[in-house]
């Protein structure tokens, strides 16, 4: 079963707007990160954040964590048409043995 | 040259037919894993390996078998394939490393088809 579930599973916003997206899981975990997939190609990560981490940052994107709502939430900043494509979260338990996946937020961005 | 190369890109076979997808990766990782993507259900997890001699199934291991040819090759298969193994499955390989964590490194995926 999946540990991850994204919500919404669609979103819909103009350029230059923020989008959020948010993951809540259902174990304890090591780690969560975020994979973006353009469509039908290969995923490839966008950010870590560790158990006793509460926000990272990377260029644009913030990610936040909240362990006690076992929920972590994506913001992508000033958005471009390039952000177009589905975002996935994934959690790691502390067996480090196996990533699980949600089933995604599909995100349009509007020029 | 891709970090994760996966071969066939496409595939359409029949049902009962053996296929084989097959991975191999220029990374150097000793972790390597399947997925399987199905709209709506995001990846599943099918094998994972953590080095040559280390086999292991994941959540829905039922209908493939794997083989780890060597560090850097890793292939799935399906002894009789069946419609509901139509997907998109993707080779992926991590490292610990440094990080202590395990981040994927994805191949650009096999799109399979049973009919």
């Amino acid at each position: 079963s999946q540990q991850g579930e994204e919500d919404p599973q669609a979103l819909s916003i103009q350029e230059g707007e923020n989008a959020t997206m948010n993951c809540s899981y259902k174990t304890s975990i090591n780690n969560l990160q975020w994979y973006r997939q353009n469509s039908g190609r290969g995923l490839v990560h966008l950010i870590l954040i560790r158990s006793n981490e509460r926000e990272k940052h990377s260029g644009r994107l913030r990610v936040t964590l909240d362990t006690s709502k076992k929920s972590s939430s994506l913001l992508i900043t000033a958005s471009r048409a390039a952000d177009t494509a589905s975002y996935f979260c994934a959690t790691e338990g502390y067996n480090n043995n196996d990533m699980r996946f949600g089933a995604g937020t599909r995100l349009t961005v509007k020029p | 040259d891709a970090d994760v190369t996966q071969t066939p890109r496409n595939r359409i076979t029949k049902t009962g037919k053996r296929i084989m997808l097959e991975c191999s990766q220029t990374k150097g990782h000793d972790r390597m894993y399947w997925y399987r993507q199905d709209p709506g259900l995001g990846l599943r997890l099918i094998y994972y390996s953590f080095d040559v001699k280390d086999i292991n199934k994941g959540e829905i291991s039922d209908g493939y078998s794997v083989s780890r040819q060597a560090q850097a090759k890793f292939s799935l298969s399906l002894e009789s394939a069946i419609p509901n193994q139509t997907a998109l499955y993707f080779c992926a390989t991590s490292d610990l490393g440094r990080t202590g964590a395990n981040v994927l490194t994805f191949g650009a995926g096999s799109r399979l088809t049973v009919l």
